[in-house]
């Protein structure tokens, strides 16, 4: 059974600071998702990477690809109360007829005023 | 406005009572699953369909069915619910099942099984 693990679990910090998500896993994948979703809501997609090595940015949101694409990191820029919500990594996978999504164990992040 | 919709969002039921979780997406996309979302576990997929009359289990099939009768509905039925399926639902769709596909989630469905 592939896994994703995602580090840290929790992180609690204060407006205007920086902080980095790890997604790890032992497995190759075709793909990077990364997902951001809010009480109350399902997940919404943020970025998918595909190359080894892929950066991209979304705002203050940078997303990497590691180069063997078995791994990936999220890191804020200068957090704002608007980017608390749990994050999630999902890595895809061929599958012949279907890739098949696999989603990481999340980490919630909480941005205080 | 593209959405996928589930109801009800919040059930409370018995151990051993049939009951449906209907899902319904208005992108006309081929591509529906199911997943359940458990804290530690992060979301695990249930079930999925390529497209109509087209099912697959996932990594957690057992104890729920679906059905594909038509393209934007993918109802999740317990045929009798038990308390470890206590958990939040969520259904998604997708474009296809190719590469690189984005999922669009509904808001979510918790279960309390008692």
């Amino acid at each position: 059974t592939q896994l994703l693990e995602q580090s840290p679990q929790f992180l609690s910090i204060q407006e205007g600071e920086n902080l980095t998500v790890y997604c790890n896993s032992s497995s190759v994948f075709s793909s990077l998702q990364w997902y951001r979703q809010e009480p109350g809501e399902g997940p919404v997609l943020l970025v998918t990477v595909v190359t080894g090595g892929e950066v991209k940015k979304l705002k203050r949101l940078t997303f990497q690809f590691g180069d063997a694409r078995k791994d990936s990191s999220l890191h804020i820029t200068a957090a704002q109360p608007g980017d608390t919500g749990l994050y999630l990594c999902a890595g895809e996978i061929y599958g012949g007829a279907t890739n098949k999504l696999i989603f990481g164990t999340g980490t919630l992040l909480a941005v205080q005023p | 406005e593209a959405q996928v919709t589930q109801n009800p969002r919040y059930l409370i039921t018995v151990t051993g009572k049939k009951l449906t979780v209907t899902c319904s997406q208005n992108m006309n996309h081929e591509y529906m699953s199911w997943y359940r979302q458990d804290p530690g576990l992060g979301l695990r997929q249930i079930y999925y369909s390529m497209n109509v009359e087209v099912t697959d289990k996932g990594d957690v099939p057992e104890g729920y069915k679906v059905s594909r009768k038509e393209k934007r509905n993918f109802p999740l039925i317990l045929e009798s619910p038990s308390p470890n399926q206590t958990s939040l639902y969520f259904c998604a769709s997708g474009r296809s099942g190719g590469a690189w596909n984005e999922q669009f989630f509904g808001p979510g469905t918790r279960l309390t099984v008692l």
